[in-house]
């Protein structure tokens, strides 16, 4: 059966500093994989999603990026945080419905 | 483009019904509808792929009226498992893949 794993499950992370949020996807091959965000009490929002390695479409311009370096792997990262990038990031991945992991609180501090 | 849901919000009693309703202004083919509990993943119900379908998960429900592009979900005799956000979503094709567009979600609690 396949499994999404996302990690880590918690973060706290200073203003300025870096990040990197990974998703590995296992059962399943050339998944369309997907980044979400969601605000505090708020709706999810498309970030990025990808069909395959080194395929990357961007919904919304901002502090972030992804990448795909393996056909399982969808990586998130920001070179520097913002307040505004505090949220639940989920990763989620389809090959007809979506499947999400289990998600990283990010707190910009 | 998002999904308007509603209500945005709903309180319950153990036992009683809800309805929650989902509306685009885009042409949808398919519904899907997901729950997310409090500091989780959302997590899958069902999906309705034709106008007029209807689809059954335990207690909960679902129609989609394709011409009106509508969408409801009926939670019957509620229970506390049943507290939490529901999110609609359609799936929009682009550039030879497709993408999940989630509505803007109703929070149900259910007291006891």
């Amino acid at each position: 059966s396949q499994t999404i794993h996302q990690w880590p499950a918690t973060l706290v992370q200073p203003v300025g500093s870096p990040l990197s949020l990974e998703c590995t996807v296992e059962g399943t091959s050339n998944p369309n994989l997907y980044w979400y965000r969601q605000a505090a009490g708020r709706g999810l929002q498309l970030l990025f999603y990808s069909v395959g390695i080194g395929q990357i479409s961007s919904e919304v311009p901002q502090n972030l990026s992804a990448s795909r370096p393996q056909d399982r792997q969808f990586i998130l990262s920001s070179k520097k945080l913002l307040l505004s990038d505090s949220g639940f990031y989920l990763c989620a991945w389809s090959t007809g419905e979506a499947f999400f992991g289990q998600g990283t609180r990010l707190t910009v501090v | 483009q998002q999904p308007v849901q509603s209500p945005q919000a709903v309180i319950l009693r153990e036992g009683e019904d809800a309805v929650i309703n989902c509306s685009s202004s885009k042409a949808l083919y398919s519904v899907h509808w997901y729950r997310q509990k409090h500091g989780e993943a959302p997590v899958f119900l069902m999906i309705l792929l034709k106008g007029g379908e209807q689809k059954g998960h335990e207690k909960i429900s679902a129609s989609f009226n394709e011409k009106k592009q509508q969408s409801s979900l009926y939670l019957t005799a509620s229970q506390l498992s049943y507290s939490g956000t529901y999110f609609c979503a359609y799936r929009e094709v682009t550039s030879g893949t497709y993408k999940y567009i989630f509505g803007t979600g109703t929070r149900l609690k259910v007291l006891a």
